[in-house]
């Protein structure tokens, strides 16, 4: 079955302070990972998607890499307006469409 | 371009009744995806169509659900009868098969059964 692991479930970072967030999966062949950011009341907003591992995809203060076993999602300087959470899902080969999730990471930036 | 709309935003309704929730995908997407969002359980898919076509319903937990897509741009996920274990956030979602397969979510529907 396939799984999807985030870690931390929540983390506080000053303004400015670079961080990253874990993602580990495990999937009968990748044929996608997706970084989501979701705000309160909303839902989830595409980021990035990583096809291969040695990818990396970058918008504004954010980063994601993705190795065989997890992907990073780096924020560099982040800002109060980057506060959301974090959402990571993966998609398996095999012509599914199917999306599994991680439960996510909730980020707090304080000013 | 607008994106997913779904309707209602929020629904509060007793143990033992139908509830209905609905959904218009992006205009030109072919797949669409109804999940539900609880605290316990994160995002998990319930039901996707390909082409108006029921693909995967392994997720919809049992027969009080039910899901259908009439046309390509109109689906709706229907709970009869309702109980308080079905209240969570239910999201549609749809994408353009074969273009990356990105998934764009509507902005819910937030299902309280008392």
């Amino acid at each position: 079955e396939d799984q999807v692991t985030q870690s931390p479930e929540a983390l506080r970072l000053q303004e400015g302070e670079s961080s990253s967030l874990n993602c580990s999966y495990t999937v009968s062949g990748l044929r996608g990972l997706f970084w989501y950011r979701q705000d309160p009341g909303k839902g989830p907003e595409f980021l990035f998607t990583l096809y291969s591992a040695g990818e990396e995809k970058e918008k504004e203060r954010l980063k994601a890499t993705l190795t065989k076993k997890e992907s990073f999602l780096h924020i560099t300087a982040p800002k109060p307006e980057d506060s959301a959470t974090y959402l990571c899902a993966v998609q398996a080969r095999g012509g599914s469409e199917k999306l599994v999730f991680g439960k996510g990471t909730k980020l707090t930036v304080n000013p | 371009d607008a994106g997913v709309i779904q309707s209602p935003r929020h629904e509060v309704t007793e143990m033992g009744q139908e509830v209905t929730l609905r959904c218009k995908p992006i205009s030109g997407h072919n797949s669409l995806f109804w999940y539900r969002q609880t605290m316990m359980r994160g995002l998990e898919l319930l039901i996707y169509f390909n082409n108006n076509v029921p693909i995967d319903d392994s997720g919809m937990p049992e027969d009080r659900f039910s899901a259908k897509m009439p046309n390509a741009s109109f689906s709706t996920l229907k709970i009869q009868p309702s109980e308080p274990r079905d209240s969570a956030v239910y999201f549609c979602a749809s994408s353009r098969f074969g273009n990356t397969d990105t998934q764009y979510f509507g902005p819910g529907t937030r299902l309280t059964v008392l």
